[in-house]
């Protein structure tokens, strides 16, 4: 079964710190995978998409590497503000023509002023 | 910029009633997507529509569920016969070309 896991599960960081969050998927021959922001009680928010051909992607102070021989992607946020504070969660689709992803679990995220 | 947007935002129904949630894609987008996400736990995939027919479903996604694309720009999701187990956040999503997924704020369903 393909599945996606995400650690940890909670962070909580001082302003300012560089840090990283966590995503592991089961069978390395992915399509594509994004990692989505969520504020509670609210949508979700497309940060960065890594295809499978990729190995980074960045976005401001976001940068997202992909290494699928170890099922393995990380997302780097330099500098953390209070605003970065949200769930990220990490999504994965094995699928080339539907592209429906499997969500993980997230990580909730608090970054302290 | 443009966006999905969902309605309603909240709605309240009586078991075994009928709900249908409506979506708006992005315009030039032509993968459309219903998730869903059951207080606390993950996002869910239920169905991927495209060229006016489903192309992926869960197992999810039963007899009860249906999806439509009424017109050129809405996109619904019908559940029959609510059961309390159908409650959750329910995430609209579409797809242009390019592999971006992007979804709308999510209608919450409350099954009582």
């Amino acid at each position: 079964k393909q599945e996606v896991t995400q650690i940890p599960a909670a962070l909580s960081v001082p302003e300012g710190e560089n840090l990283v969050l966590n995503c592991s998927f089961t069978d390395s021959a992915i399509y594509n995978l994004q990692w989505f922001r969520q504020d509670p009680g609210k949508g979700l928010t497309s940060l960065l998409l890594i295809q499978s051909s990729q190995r980074e992607q960045t976005s401001g102070r976001l940068n997202a590497s992909l290494d699928k021989s170890s099922g393995r992607s990380t997302l780097y946020i330099a500098a953390s503000q209070p605003g970065d504070s949200a769930t990220y969660l990490c999504a994965v689709t094995w699928d080339n023509y539907g592209q429906n992803f499997v969500f993980g679990p997230g990580t909730r995220l608090s970054v302290l002023p | 910029e443009p966006e999905v947007t969902q309605t309603p935002s909240h709605q309240v129904t009586q078991m075994g009633q009928e709900v249908i949630l409506r979506c708006v894609p992005i315009s030039n987008h032509l993968y459309f997507y219903w998730y869903r996400q059951i207080l606390g736990q993950k996002v869910e995939f239920l169905v991927s529509f495209y060229n006016n027919e489903i192309s992926e479903k869960s197992e999810i996604f039963d007899d009860q569920f249906s999806v439509e694309r009424p017109d050129g720009s809405n996109f619904t999701l019908k559940i029959r016969s609510t059961k309390l187990e159908d409650s959750a956040m329910y995430f609209c999503a579409s797809r242009g070309d390019r592999e971006t997924q992007y979804f709308g704020p999510g209608t919450r369903l409350l099954v009582l």
